[in-house]
């Protein structure tokens, strides 16, 4: 089946330093990607829709400045934590959709901590 | 009251046993997904549902578009079927935006 890669999988920062997370698809071509966060026993949270060469679309309640969101080729996207605080800490899960079926791939997720 | 509802929350099964997970929605939807999440938090797509019924190996899934209703069984389960088993279904309102369920956590005694 298709891949979609993250990296990194761990990430400790400090307040205020930005963290950057990458999402691969391996071997398909990616048109749209998905950003979701997911807080301890709680389902996951769609944070924003990006789609190759055009800008994100943030879902209600999430900072487009604090979450900067870059899919630049159909196999890269990118998440940004810019500014980042504490309460920022979570599992960040992308995944990844080609054109066609409806099939959608998630990535291993990314663990970040804000000391 | 959510678009996706799964059942049970949790569930603890002896090894070998068959075990069936419920999912029901309540809007239009164009496919369904069953998604499994291990403790490291990883996420596998399982199987992807628009009609009838799908097997891999020991899983099957099902789905009644009539009734808006899936199930996900899991035969001769295992202590490594122990897992957050998630229904995520894309609503025909939303072109590739998935909706999630709140998830079952089954675990499996040895």
């Amino acid at each position: 089946g298709a891949v979609v890669s993250q990296h990194p999988s761990r990430v400790i920062c400090k307040s205020g330093t930005s963290v950057k997370i990458e999402c691969r698809s391996l071997d398909f071509q990616a048109t749209t990607m998905f950003w979701y966060r997911q807080f301890p026993k709680q389902s996951l949270m769609l944070m924003a829709t990006s789609n190759e060469g055009s800008k994100a679309t943030y879902e209600q309640g999430v900072e487009k400045d604090k979450f900067l969101i870059n899919h630049a080729s159909l196999t890269l996207s990118t998440l940004t934590v810019t500014s980042a605080h504490p309460e920022d800490s979570s599992f960040y899960i992308c995944s990844a959709r080609p054109e066609q079926p409806y099939e959608q791939y998630f990535g291993p997720g990314t663990r970040l901590t804000v000391t | 009251k959510n678009e996706v509802e799964q059942s049970p929350q949790n569930l603890t099964a002896q090894e070998g046993e068959f075990i069936t997970i419920n999912c029901s929605y309540s809007v239009g939807i164009s496919a369904l997904h069953w998604l499994q999440q291990h403790p490291g938090g990883g996420i596998v797509s399982l199987f992807m549902l628009s009609s009838g019924k799908k097997k891999h190996g020991r899983l099957i899934a099902t789905i009644n578009i009539q009734e808006k209703h899936s199930s996900l069984h899991i035969t001769a389960s295992h202590p490594r079927d122990s897992a957050v088993y998630i229904c995520a279904v894309l609503l025909t309102s939303s072109a590739r935006q998935l909706t999630f369920g709140s998830g079952t956590q089954l675990t499996v005694l040895p």
